[in-house]
């Protein structure tokens, strides 16, 4: 059974980087069926799609937050990270990251999500 | 970005009634629409996929219904362990976007 997790600081200063990484298990982040994607949610709010990112590296970011985010992959640990730079006190959020099917088509088999970490942008 | 509009965001509901939730999409999606539960700390679950489908698992006192710009969620008879706050994500177009969320709240 495939499993998310998300892993990363729970503090973050103003105008620093946050990172936060995904661990798959269970299954292989390779394998070429599936996008790999981060999702937030402020708290008390909605929820906000980030991006995604292919096995092979290919990425697509919300215009919103394109300026700042990068989406990577490591196959070799069957990882995905989020990097989120220039972060303010808005960058506080529950970070989601989730497997969705390749080219978000067919959802028949469903969508896997992360339990979420908070992240919180304060000095 | 196609805009997705959720009606009502609250609503006050007792256990056996049915419930309606509303999702209008900005442009079309086609049937490109899922519906989705999150309770009160946990990630969302999804219920319904391709505007329609039930996902495996899920109650069938869950339905969806529409395409196009139009979308509905149904409970036919609401359950206490469905209480919580429900939203829709159009996956038809980039970004994906998420309606601003339904809490569905006890009488």
């Amino acid at each position: 059974q495939v499993q998310l997790q998300e892993s990363g600081p729970g503090l973050v200063k103003p105008s620093q980087t946050l990172s936060l990484t995904c661990t798959v298990s269970g299954g292989s982040i390779s394998s070429g069926d599936h996008y790999w994607t981060w999702i937030r949610q402020p708290p008390g709010k909605g929820l906000e799609w980030i991006g995604y990112v292919y096995y092979n590296g290919n990425t697509y970011y919300n215009p919103s937050l394109k300026s700042r985010v990068t989406i990577s992959v490591d196959t070799s640990k069957n990882q995905f990270s989020l990097k989120l730079s220039s972060v303010t006190a808005a960058d506080t959020a529950v970070y989601y990251c989730a497997r969705d099917p390749y080219g978000y088509g067919d959802y028949s088999r469903g969508q896997i999500w992360g339990q979420g970490t908070l992240v919180t942008v304060s000095s | 970005d196609i805009q997705m509009t959720q009606s009502p965001s609250s609503l006050s509901a007792s256990v056996g009634d049915r419930v309606t939730i509303t999702c209008r999409a900005s442009q079309g999606v086609r049937n490109d629409l899922g519906w989705y539960q999150q309770k009160p700390g946990k990630a969302p679950k999804g219920l319904i996929y391709a505007a329609s489908s039930l996902q495996s698992g899920v109650p069938s006192r869950f339905s969806g219904s529409g395409s196009g710009t139009e979308f509905t969620l149904t409970i036919s008879s609401l359950q206490p362990e469905d209480f919580a706050t429900y939203y829709c994500l159009q996956h038809n177009s980039y970004p994906l976007t998420f309606g601003q969320g339904t809490k569905v709240e006890i009488k």
